[in-house]
């Protein structure tokens, strides 16, 4: 079974500055998506970015990026010139290709880590 | 479309109880999830439809619970006698049929079991 670690319940950056959330992963299929949500206060997770596990080039979003290593089994997402919009709980999941299985883009969750952003 | 909807927001029961939540996808997607959140955790995967057939169950999906997706469209999560356990947020989602498309959810209900 696919299991997604975030190791930092929680985090802090101030206002403006850049901070790196952590996750690894474990899984024995090599054709695979890795995501990060957003889960702001009393609203519906949305998404921040996704990688293809194919793809060696990281995933960029503007102010979101990626760090992708395969073999390490690792996913980080780098938020750059942190807002106070970005506070929110931020959950890494994996997603199995669909071709393989029979639950669709099932995810599987992280605990999350809660990112406070200070002024 | 404004998104994928659900209601109640909140429902407190007491225990023993049935509840039943509904959940209504985004119109185009033929694909729809139901997860379970608890206070500090991570989203968990408990059941799948494509279209209306329920492709997936999660084994945290005891007897108790039974889902339907009827015609397609809307989704009902019922939950029979109910225990202080399944107090959580419950979580629907969907997404279009195509490989690796975004999921998007909705703001969930949160049930409370007295």
């Amino acid at each position: 079974a696919q299991t997604v670690t975030q190791s930092q319940p929680e985090m802090s950056v101030q206002e403006a500055e850049t901070v790196t959330l952590s996750c690894t992963y474990d899984t024995s299929e090599s054709d695979y998506y890795l995501f990060w949500y957003k889960q702001p206060p009393s609203r519906q997770m949305i998404l921040v970015i996704r990688q293809e596990a194919y793809k060696q080039q990281n995933a960029t979003e503007n102010r979101f990026s990626v760090n992708f290593q395969k073999a390490a089994k690792s996913f980080s997402l780098k938020i750059s010139d942190s807002q106070l919009g970005d506070a929110a709980m931020y959950f890494c999941a994996y997603s199995q290709s669909s071709m393989n299985n029979n639950a669709g883009n099932m995810l599987t969750f992280g605990g999350g880590t809660r990112l406070m952003v200070k002024p | 479309d404004t998104g994928v909807s659900q209601n109640p927001r909140h429902k407190i029961t007491k225990r023993g109880q049935n509840v039943t939540f509904r959940c209504d996808p985004i119109s185009e997607h033929n694909r729809l999830y139901w997860y379970r959140q608890t206070l500090g955790q991570g989203p968990e995967f408990l059941t799948y439809f494509q279209n209306e057939a329920q492709l997936e169950k999660s084994r945290l999906l005891s007897d108790r619970f039974s889902a339907e997706r009827p015609k397609g469209s809307f989704s009902t999560l019922e939950i029979q006698r109910t225990e202080q356990g399944d107090s959580a947020m419950y979580l629907c989602a969907s997404s279009a049929g195509a490989e690796n498309t975004e999921a998007f959810f909705g703001q969930g209900t949160r049930l409370t079991v007295v």
